[in-house]
């Protein structure tokens, strides 16, 4: 059983498309979050909710927008791809805030 | 501007050795203490949690934290190629976020 679980685990899209990428965890967890890792590797926060309240908004373009319908799901909504969008954008869950967190997959989003 | 450092690497070290990787943080408040592995094209993985100065054991694994000079440690006894991976130190800043240091590239040579 996958624990945290996030789809699309590829996405190439043109620039100016808006896309989705959804995350779900069966782990009991209050909190979830988004991460963006660049190329470099730097594993960066974006956003995170704790119970479907959102907690944590770092300086992201307000093209990204985060979703949660309830605690076990956290979508990511980004409008107008742009170049420098593209990336691998991690999902994670975690008990509660500062406990140790538990990661999807993935997902990896070029932008042609 | 609150960060976690840490040598960007690549730290090669002999099958059976000891790996030494460091981290330090700048946010004097912080509480909790993170080890992720990561290897290439996966995502990270939770090695060890540390809430308390001194040391921590798990099997091949020992984090080590000292609060006063703001700096953690993860050691990796009996390296085994398969510990070829990415390294990030991860501190809660105070604020309940959590901030990851860019990672060490650790190769272990066969």
């Amino acid at each position: 059983d996958t624990a945290v679980s996030q789809t699309p685990k590829y996405l190439v899209t043109q620039m100016g498309n808006d896309k989705s990428i959804k995350c779900e965890q069966n782990l009991g967890h209050d909190t979830m979050y988004w991460y963006k890792q660049d190329s470099k590797k730097f594993l960066k926060i974006m956003f995170s909710y704790n119970n479907k309240e959102l907690i944590i908004n770092e300086t992201v373009p307000n093209r990204f927008s985060p979703k949660s319908p309830d605690k076990a799901h956290l979508n990511l909504h980004i409008n107008s791809l742009e170049l420098g969008d593209s990336a691998v954008y991690f999902c994670a869950s975690s008990q509660g805030k500062s406990q140790p967190q538990h990661f999807g997959d993935g997902t990896r989003l070029s932008i042609l | 501007q609150k960060e976690v450092e840490q040598n960007s690497g690549p730290l090669s070290v002999p099958e059976g050795a000891i790996a030494s990787l460091n981290c330090t943080y700048s946010d004097r408040v912080s509480q909790s203490f993170f080890w992720y592995r990561q290897y290439s094209g996966k995502s990270p993985e939770l090695i060890m949690s540390i809430y308390s100065n001194g040391d921590k054991e798990d099997g091949r694994f020992t984090a080590q934290l000292n609060k006063a000079s703001q700096y953690v440690s993860l050691l990796i006894r009996d390296s085994q190629p398969s510990d070829s991976a990415t390294y990030l130190c991860a501190v809660e800043d105070g604020d309940d976020k959590i901030i990851f240091g860019k990672g060490t590239r650790l190769h272990i040579l066969p």
